[in-house]
């Protein structure tokens, strides 16, 4: 069965700060994709990144950046300079063989 | 274009009532899912459907039933509420592309939020 840690619960910084959210996954197929989805305090869900199994590039869009491991099955988050509306909980999910998992999420806090 | 509508957006049910939560697309998005998110934390899969006729259960389906007689539909039933129901409620929608399986973005309903007394 396919599985998504996120081991942060909670993160805390101050603004301008970076910070990386990490995501270990676990999966038996050679194919699948990884997102990234932000949950502000408003609750809807908002689609940041896809990453299939077969592009290991690391991608940066602005201060957002991911870096893809398949050799450690990660697929960590990086905010640079990072600002008070960051605050969200994030959501790492797999997906693979139709369905779609997700970690428990990590609660970022950017204090002013 | 409306996306992923999810009706109620809140409700209370008392213990033992029954009741579905509707969800519906208007994006002739093939997948759809079923999540619950408990209060501070992530996302369990409820159900998914991968077309109209096809449902599979997911990590946490006991409890719930679920039905796909269109593309555009998936509603979720609670037929005997229990407090360990309460939560809010998201349905998603998706569509494979290339190698089929979930690769393109899921789109979110804006969630029910259920509270079972």
């Amino acid at each position: 069965a396919q599985k998504v840690t996120q081991a942060q619960t909670e993160i805390s910084v101050v603004e301008k700060e970076d910070v990386t959210l990490d995501c270990v996954y676990e999966t038996r197929d050679t194919t699948y994709y990884l997102f990234w989805y932000k949950q502000p305090p408003s609750g809807e869900l908002v689609f940041l990144i896809r990453r299939n199994s077969f592009d290991e590039q690391n991608e940066i869009s602005g201060r957002y950046s991911w870096n893809f491991q398949k050799s450690t099955s990660s697929f960590n988050f990086t905010i640079t300079a990072s600002q008070v509306v960051d605050s969200a909980v994030y959501f790492c999910a797999l997906s693979n063989n139709n369905d779609m998992r997700f970690g428990a999420g990590t609660r970022l806090t950017v204090k002013p | 274009n409306a996306g992923v509508t999810q009706t109620p957006k809140f409700r209370i049910l008392k213990i033992g009532q029954s009741m579905t939560l509707q969800c519906t697309q208007d994006m002739n998005h093939n997948y759809m899912y079923w999540y619950r998110q408990d209060p501070g934390m992530g996302l369990k899969l409820i159900y998914y459907s991968v077309g109209a006729g096809i449902t599979d259960k997911g990590e946490v389906p006991n409890g719930y039933n679920v039905s796909r007689s269109t593309t555009e539909d998936f509603p979720l039933r609670l037929e005997l509420a229990a407090p360990s129901q309460t939560s809010v409620y998201f349905c998603a929608s998706t569509t494979p592309t290339g190698t089929g399986g979930v690769n393109t973005e899921a789109f979110f309903g804006q969630g029910t939020r259920l509270t079972v007394v």
